[in-house]
């Protein structure tokens, strides 16, 4: 079965500070792609960030970065520089298209709070 | 570029009876999603359209679920006798097609539909 861990229910930062969000995941596939996902409160989900797992390089986003350990089946989500308005649930997702499906799996996700 | 619409924003009803959601995607995505998500959890996969046809069904989607597509634009999803199991939010989300930009799906604001 094709699952996301995130085992970090809810951490908090202090603004301006740096904080990693954990993620693993399971699949037998070689080829898939990774998503980390934001869903602000009472707000719609946005894309935060995607690797392809083909590649090795890791991806960024301005102040968004990911750790990614294909052998580990590893895809930590660091935000540097927090900012109050990163307050929001973030979500760790990947596809396979595993017999041409479309499904994104997602985890439980992560809680963050950002301090002032 | 309207974004991913979603209606209504909440629906309050009795067990029993049924429900209509509606979700109108980015004009030029031709992939449609749903998406179920209960409290504390990450988004589910119910099913997914590519223009009109219907091409897959996560187990979740039960006999009293149906979601058309018709003429490849806007999408239903229909709860027909509604059970307290059923309260979540139900959420659509669209992507491109493959080649350009698949994979990363926008997501609406999401549908509650809360069952009495």
């Amino acid at each position: 079965a094709q699952t996301v861990t995130q085992s970090q229910p809810e951490m908090s930062v202090q603004e301006a500070e740096t904080v990693t969000l954990s993620c693993t995941y399971d699949t037998s596939e070689s080829n898939y792609y990774l998503f980390w996902y934001k869903q602000p409160p009472s707000r719609q989900m946005i894309l935060v960030i995607r690797q392809e797992a083909y590649k090795q390089q890791n991806a960024t986003e301005n102040r968004f970065s990911v750790n990614f350990q294909k052998a580990a089946k590893s895809f930590s989500l660091k935000i540097s520089d927090s900012q109050l308005g990163d307050t929001a649930m973030y979500f760790c997702a990947f596809t396979t298209h595993q017999g041409g499906s479309e499904k994104l799996v997602f985890g439980k996700g992560t809680k963050l709070t950002v301090n002032p | 570029d309207t974004g991913v619409s979603q209606n209504p924003r909440h629906k309050i009803t009795k067990r029993g009876q049924n429900v209509t959601f509606r979700c109108d995607p980015i004009s030029e995505h031709n992939r449609l999603y749903w998406y179920r998500q209960t409290l504390g959890q990450g988004p589910e996969f119910l099913t997914y359209f590519q223009n009109e046809a219907q091409l897959e069904k996560s187990r979740l989607l039960s006999d009293r679920f149906s979601a058309e597509r018709p003429k490849g634009s806007f999408s239903t999803l229909e709860i027909q006798r509604t059970e307290q199991g059923d309260s979540a939010m139900y959420l659509c989300a669209s992507s491109r097609p493959r080649g350009s930009g698949a994979n990363v799906l926008t997501f609406g604001a999401g549908s509650r539909l809360t069952v009495l």
